[in-house]
C-alpha cells in the first residue's frame, strides 16, 4: 500500500528564517511526487511535480528536491503570505492517475 | 492556464434534499476528474475518480447510491449528494488531470476552489 508521511505536522518560523518540510513516501513504482499549497476556505493549489531522483524544481522562495525516500521542499526568507498548509502527494505506477496524500504540515510565518 | 471551477462554491439544504456540484475545466479538456472530501484540519480524501463517458470508480467505503458521479463532457464533471445528512457536511473538491507528453510531460491534477455543503 502507497504511504506518505510528512514532517512536521506544524511549523513556525519567524519572517526570513529558512526551513524546509519533509514528504517521505513508499510506494511501488513512483510516476510522479506532488507539491501542493492549500490555504483555509480553498482547494489545493499546484506548486511543483517531480518525476525521478536527483530532480528539483524551482519558484520564488520554495524549492523541491526528490531522492528515491523523500522529498524536501525548501522555504528560503519565508514572508508572511508563504503561510498555509503544504500538501504533498504521490502518483503510483500501480494506481493510475489517483493520488495519495499526506497529511500536510501547516506553515506560519509571522512578521 | 489549467483552471478548475466549482459551483456553487457554498450551499446550505435541509436534511433530506439532494445537492448538485458542478466541477469544470475552463481551459483544458479532462477525460479524467476526481472527487474528494476533506474534513477540518485533515487531508483530502478521495472519494471516486470520474472517466468521461463511462461509470465512475468509487473507493473502498464510499456509497455510489448516495454519491452519484457524472461526467458527460470533457470539460464538466458533476457530484450529486442524494438525500443528504448532517454527517454529510463537509468541504467537497474535485480536481482535473491534464496531461500532455512529448518533451515537457507532464500529468497533474488541477484543483478547484471546493464547495462547502452544510446539511441542517
Amino acid at each position: 500500500e502507497d504511504q506518505v508521511t510528512q514532517s512536521p505536522e506544524a511549523l513556525r518560523l519567524q519572517e526570513g528564517e529558512s526551513s524546509s518540510l519533509n514528504c517521505s513516501y513508499t510506494v511501488s513504482g513512483l510516476r510522479g511526487l506532488f507539491w501542493y499549497r492549500q490555504d483555509p476556505g480553498k482547494g489545493p493549489e499546484f506548486l511543483f511535480t517531480l518525476y525521478s531522483a536527483g530532480e528539483e524544481k524551482e519558484k520564488e522562495r520554495l524549492k523541491a528536491t526528490l531522492t528515491k525516500k523523500e522529498s524536501f521542499l525548501h522555504i528560503t526568507a519565508p514572508k508572511p503570505e508563504d503561510s498555509a498548509t503544504y500538501l504533498c502527494a504521490v502518483q503510483a505506477g500501480s494506481s493510475g492517475s489517483r493520488l495519495t496524500f499526506g497529511e500536510g504540515t501547516q506553515l506560519t510565518v509571522n512578521p | 492556464g489549467a483552471v478548475v471551477s466549482q459551483h456553487p462554491s457554498r450551499v446550505i439544504c435541509k436534511s433530506g434534499t439532494s445537492v448538485k456540484i458542478e466541477c469544470r475545466s475552463l481551459d483544458f479538456q479532462a477525460t479524467t476528474m476526481f472527487w474528494y472530501r476533506q474534513f477540518p484540519k485533515k487531508s483530502l480524501m478521495l472519494m471516486a475518480t470520474s472517466n468521461e463517458g463511462s461509470k465512475a470508480t468509487y473507493e473502498q467505503g464510499v456509497e455510489k447510491d448516495k454519491f452519484l458521479i457524472n461526467h458527460a463532457s470533457l470539460t464538466l464533471s458533476t457530484l450529486t449528494v442524494t438525500s443528504a445528512h448532517p454527517e454529510d457536511s463537509s468541504f467537497y473538491i474535485c480536481s482535473a488531470r491534464y496531461t500532455s507528453g512529448g518533451a515537457g510531460y507532464t500529468d497533474t491534477q488541477y484543483f478547484g476552489p471546493g464547495t462547502r455543503l452544510t446539511v441542517l
